[in-house]
């Protein structure tokens, strides 16, 4: 049984580039749920997908979009990069929305310069 | 609005000694309170989760004792080590969804030999 795995592992970008980040789900897992930790913070929730549909979002501008996959992969697009997206970026698989727990990624650390 | 506070933010333990970390909620509708341990460089990693209807959970060195009526929960490490040393944070959902969690501030433990 694999992880949950992300890539790349670390990406440096512009201000105003747009940047894609992947995540595939531990096997057998159908919900993946992403999220943001600035340096020295928990992580903040940004959205959650389960069996391809959007299952909620966190308080993040629509330039933060996402998609799942028919093998429950799933990318994190962020249009318009700004200097503050400069964070770790976590992704976390669970199988359905309660009732098991999710195991995290280990993430990509984008730099926005 | 920041519904789910941590505190101390870092904690200084003696290796053997208990490790406490206290963490409040505003929201009565959450159901889950998991907490993490996340080491650097690494995603956060599942340690002990609780839900309402128990008022305490041990799993091995790990306790998590809950107070429903004070809104309030924590995390007991008992005869810490230095191994131990990382990043802790306590978390919570609504709804038992185990995906979308709102974390606390994190505390930074350092166990000295």
């Amino acid at each position: 049984e694999t992880g949950v795995t992300q890539s790349p592992t670390h990406l440096i970008k512009t201000r105003g580039q747009q940047v894609t980040l992947r995540c595939s789900s531990q096997s057998g897992h159908n919900t993946v749920s992403w999220y943001q930790q600035a340096l020295g913070q928990g992580p903040q929730f940004i959205f959650q997908y389960y069996r391809e549909e959007e299952n909620g979002r966190g308080n993040f501008p629509p330039r933060f979009s996402g998609l799942q996959f028919p093998n429950y992969s799933s990318e994190l697009n962020v249009n318009a990069l700004e200097l503050d997206d400069s964070a770790l970026y976590l992704c976390a698989s669970s199988l359905g929305t309660s009732g098991n727990e999710q195991y995290f990624g280990p993430g990509t650390r984008l730099t926005v310069t | 609005q920041q519904q789910v506070k941590q505190s101390p933010q870092s904690l200084i333990v003696q290796k053997g000694g208990i490790s406490i970390i206290n963490c409040a909620y505003e929201n009565t509708a959450f159901d889950y309170f998991p907490w993490y341990q996340q080491f650097p460089g690494k995603g956060p990693a599942l340690l002990i989760a609780i839900r309402p209807d128990v008022s305490e959970k041990k799993e091995g060195r790990f306790t998590i004792s809950f107070n429903k009526s004070a809104k309030q929960f924590s995390l007991h490490i008992m005869d810490s080590q230095p191994g131990d040393s990382a990043t802790y944070f306590c978390a919570a959902s609504k709804g038992s969804n185990t995906g979308k969690l709102i974390f606390g501030q994190g505390t930074t433990l350092q166990v000295k030999p």
